[in-house]
């Protein structure tokens, strides 16, 4: 079946740097992305989102780059903080799939560490 | 501003037992989700309402039932709980075809 897997499970990076989390998907019908941050013991917090018609999308401090050519999305985490340590999730939304509504299709995740 | 509740946060029950979990949203969100967070699996979609009194299943709905009398509730209840219903349960409302917002997860343990 149709499905959104992560690259990496676990993802190192010291503070400062620059993060970069990746996501493959494999649904050409998907048209709405989004990123969700999971820290411990919390519910999935929206990070940023891009639709389709988009290649780039801008947030604070971060980044979301949709590749359609190769189902491609990633997320990038611009000098990383301490409390950017979390799990990274990104979904997929297929529009005008039959029942598919507003379901959104989930990767694992990828654990983001910080290193100080 | 609560957003998006859900109770208990924790329950203990024994297998059997009938346990209902609560959803609450304040958005007027015409959507709303139940998911289960397991080790190795994500998170897995239980059952979806896209408005008051339209419920459908979603990727695992069995031992488990919803009703949406109301739009800003959205219990979830497991008739007859089982071992491998222990999970952390994540409650979530939308828009169409829009962002899905999270509340803070029920952490159930059946025994």
């Amino acid at each position: 079946g149709e499905s959104v897997g992560l690259h990496l499970p676990t993802l190192s990076v010291q503070e400062g740097d620059n993060s970069i989390i990746n996501c493959a998907y494999s649904n050409s019908a998907s048209d709405y992305f989004i990123w969700y941050k999971q820290e411990s013991g919390k519910g999935p917090q929206f990070i940023i989102d891009i639709r389709s018609n988009m290649d780039k999308r801008q947030g604070q401090r971060v980044t979301v780059l949709l590749n359609k050519t190769v189902k491609h999305l990633s997320l990038q985490i611009a000098a990383t903080q301490p409390g950017d340590s979390a799990v990274y999730f990104c979904a997929e939304n297929m529009r005008g799939v039959t029942g598919g509504g507003n379901k959104l299709t989930f990767g694992t995740g990828t654990q983001l560490k910080v290193e100080l | 501003d609560a957003g998006i509740t859900q109770s208990p946060r924790y329950k203990i029950t024994e297998t059997g037992r009938q346990v209902t979990l609560m959803c609450h949203q304040t958005w007027s969100h015409s959507y709303m989700f139940w998911y289960r967070q397991d080790l190795g699996h994500g998170l897995r979609l239980i059952y979806y309402s896209a408005a008051a009194d339209i419920t459908d299943k979603g990727e695992v709905p069995d031992g488990y039932v919803v009703s949406r009398s109301k739009t800003e509730n959205f219990p979830l209840t497991l008739e007859s709980a089982t071992r491998s219903q222990t999970s952390v349960y994540f409650c979530a409302s939308g828009l169409e075809h829009d962002t899905q917002y999270f509340g803070p997860g029920t952490r159930l343990t059946v025994l």
